[in-house]
């Protein structure tokens, strides 16, 4: 079974500052690890991915995450917030046999602060 | 790529309506999935295709619910006699192959009066 918990179901920052977003993973078998974002009434789009290799992941806009296996997580980080960055982040998982489908957390509304 | 298309992006119904949404994935991208997604929670997995197979089903997926996806193309996802529980934003994703990136619609915002 697999399941994500993101911890913070809103996250406020100032602008330039430190974007840190928490996710933790439950997975059976070795998990693939994604970051999605969601702008209002819009659908998802992928910030990053996670699958083997390298634990830490470059994505779009700055953002990146470092897969932890001994801590099972996969937090999202960007140096320096921007406010085009407000908006909903998902992190999800999925087996690495199939993406069947995704197991999403509950999502984490950043807010940037001029 | 002109990306995943959904219709209608919203659709208000009366309770006990029928309503079908449909989905026009990525050209050539074999496996299409659709998630249901609710105010403040993130998507569930609802159904998912391969080709014009329909392969898993979530037991979200009541028998009100049906998908189908012919000829391995487009797929519609209908709902029978609608509650209002059903209230939700529908998502559909397609990919060309296990391994490759998810893309996801837009979305089909249903609100059950």
């Amino acid at each position: 079974a697999q399941s994500v918990t993101q911890l913070g179901s809103h996250v406020s920052v100032s602008e330039g500052a430190l974007v840190l977003l928490r996710c933790n993973y439950s997975s059976s078998v070795p998990p693939y690890l994604f970051w999605y974002v969601q702008y209002p009434n819009q659908g998802l789009q992928l910030l990053l991915k996670y699958t083997t290799g390298a634990t830490l992941v470059k994505g779009i806009n700055g953002f990146e995450a470092e897969f932890k296996k001994s801590e099972t997580s996969f937090h999202l980080t960007k140096p320096s917030a921007h406010m085009s960055d407000a908006a909903e982040y998902f992190c999800a998982v999925s087996n690495g046999n199939n993406f069947n489908k995704f197991y999403f957390g509950s999502g984490t509304k950043l807010n940037v602060k001029p | 790529d002109t990306g995943v298309s959904q219709n209608p992006r919203h659709k208000i119904t009366k309770r006990g309506q029928n309503v079908t949404f449909r989905c026009d994935p990525i050209s050539e991208h074999n496996r299409l999935y659709w998630y249901r997604q609710t105010l403040g929670q993130g998507p569930e997995f609802l159904t998912y295709f391969q080709n014009e197979a329909q392969l898993e089903k979530s037991r979200l997926l009541s028998d009100r619910f049906s998908a189908e996806r012919p000829k391995g193309s487009f797929s519609t996802l209908e709902i029978q006699r609608t509650e209002q529980g059903d209230s939700a934003m529908y998502l559909c994703a397609s990919t060309r192959d296990v391994g490759n990136t998810i893309y996801f619609g837009e979305g089909s915002w249903l609100t059950v009066v």
